[in-house]
């Protein structure tokens, strides 16, 4: 089983300023296929996860540009330009390159 | 709109059954991949079971072979989770979710495991 883990697990951070989360696999995540199934998610309190960033580095559909995503084979990296209030939640990474698909621990970010 | 509208979760005692539904709307059903997803109070996602969009395959976690089984209806565009030998740590918010990507979830219908 990959095993995922992502830093930092809390993060504060101020209004208007970027944010940035890491997240790192146990093996590489890079498919047979030469694609590479790494997801960022985003769970705001209350609410089911919902999909940011799809392989690595393409942002879905209606999500806002302060959004990007990078890495490769085992380091990831979720960043975010400028930081809202409704950013506030918990944000995973996941993979599905290799089942059982797995998640990261989580990183809450909050505002200071 | 893609939705996916989970029920049949509830209060059950150990060792019971349960069959979980994921009805699917707004998008073709039989050209996606489905999964179910569980998160325990507090907890983080867990990954439970996935099927192709034919069925033709499926895979459980390790921790739920032998007791829990994933299936679809596409004519009916509806997902499975069949869940038997219930215990107390399968207590969760059961979501599914539609492809690998995990591009869509739904808001997930809770499951109680307790005597």
């Amino acid at each position: 089983e990959i095993v995922m883990t992502q830093t930092p697990l809390s993060s504060p951070v101020t209004l208007g300023q970027p944010a940035s989360i890491s997240c790192r696999s146990s093996q590489s995540l890079v498919h047979s296929d030469g694609n590479t199934y790494l997801s960022w998610l985003q769970q705001r309190p209350g609410q089911p996860p919902r999909l940011l960033i799809y392989e690595v580095s393409n942002r879905f559909s209606g999500v806002p540009d302060r959004f990007s995503g990078s890495g490769a084979g085992t380091d990831f990296t979720l960043r975010i330009s400028r930081v809202e209030a409704e950013d506030v939640g918990i944000y995973y990474c996941m993979q599905g390159t290799q089942f059982p698909c797995t998640f990261g621990p989580g990183t809450k970010l909050e505002i200071k | 709109e893609v939705q996916l509208v989970e029920s049949g979760g509830g209060l059950v005692q150990p060792g019971e059954s349960l069959r979980l539904s994921c009805a699917a709307s707004g998008f073709t059903f039989s050209n996606h991949w489905m999964h179910w997803v569980r998160q325990a109070p507090g907890k983080g996602l867990v990954w439970v079971s996935l099927i192709n969009n034919d069925g033709s395959s499926r895979k459980h976690a390790e921790f739920v072979k032998g007791r829990f089984s994933i299936s679809r209806d596409n004519a009916k565009n509806t997902l499975y989770l069949q869940m038997n030998s219930l215990r107390a740590e399968d207590t969760a918010v059961y979501h599914c979710v539609r492809d690998l990507s995990g591009s869509f979830w739904g808001q997930g219908t809770r499951v109680t495991v307790s005597s």
